[in-house]
């Protein structure tokens, strides 16, 4: 069990650029997150996958991000002209038995910096 | 919709003190609710949760946790503080249903020797 990984772990971009960020869960969890947290400040939920389904997206979550998770594996989460607002810490999480018995496993994150 | 308070954004202890948390949260039913603990440049890792069995939880590196409903509280306690221990301390709470982690907005331990 090598738990949750994302990469990169940090990325710097200029405003108006694209970024994409990978995560690849715990073998076996079905239930993948993408949650984001700045500075001083609790993670806030994003989105859900259960497998490859999308059941769960936040309103934080505007047209200029988008998430996949195809065939149920890894999941890649994609920023479209990227604004400074968005620097943030990236965070990823997996559960296998749902949330609510099982808790869900963070990875590192991806600290991305918007210049 | 559900919120989470932690009282105190920074707490400091001595080592060998006890470790007191505070999470309030707000729910219209009792919902699941986690710890986690996050040290500098890693991720969160989950101390404890509490899902509607036991009322007392413990969890990992000698923390508990007491669901106290008339109070609507999850306050994390620890008997005697390691140095190891400094870190922020997340609390988290979830609705039935849903698979959302709502978090509050973390309290920053800091042990001293």
């Amino acid at each position: 069990d090598t738990g949750v990984s994302q990469n990169p772990r940090h990325k710097i971009t200029k405003r108006g650029q694209n970024v994409t960020f990978r995560c690849d869960p715990i073998s076996e969890h079905n239930r993948l997150y993408w949650y984001r947290q700045t500075l001083g400040q609790g993670p806030e939920f994003l989105t859900y996958f259960q497998n490859e389904a999308q059941l769960e997206k936040s309103r934080l979550l505007s047209d200029r991000f988008s998430a996949e998770r195809p065939k149920g594996s890894f999941s890649t989460l994609e920023i479209q002209r990227t604004e400074q607002g968005d620097s943030a810490m990236y965070l990823c999480a997996s559960s296998n038995t749902g949330g609510t018995t099982g808790g869900q496993f963070f990875g590192p994150g991806t600290r991305l910096t918007v210049l | 919709a559900q919120s989470v308070t932690q009282l105190g954004s920074h707490v400091s202890v001595s080592e060998g003190a006890l470790v007191l948390l505070r999470c309030n949260y707000s729910s219209s039913v009792p919902p699941y609710l986690f710890w986690y603990v996050q040290y500098p440049n890693q991720g969160l890792q989950l101390l404890l949760k509490y899902t509607s069995a036991a009322t007392l939880v413990k969890g990992i590196n000698g923390f508990e946790a007491e669901f106290k409903k008339s109070e609507t509280s999850f306050h994390l306690t620890k008997p005697s503080a390691h140095m190891s221990d400094a870190a922020e301390y997340f609390c988290a709470v979830m609705q039935g249903g849903s698979e959302k982690l709502v978090f509050g907005k973390g309290t920053k331990l800091t042990v001293n020797p």
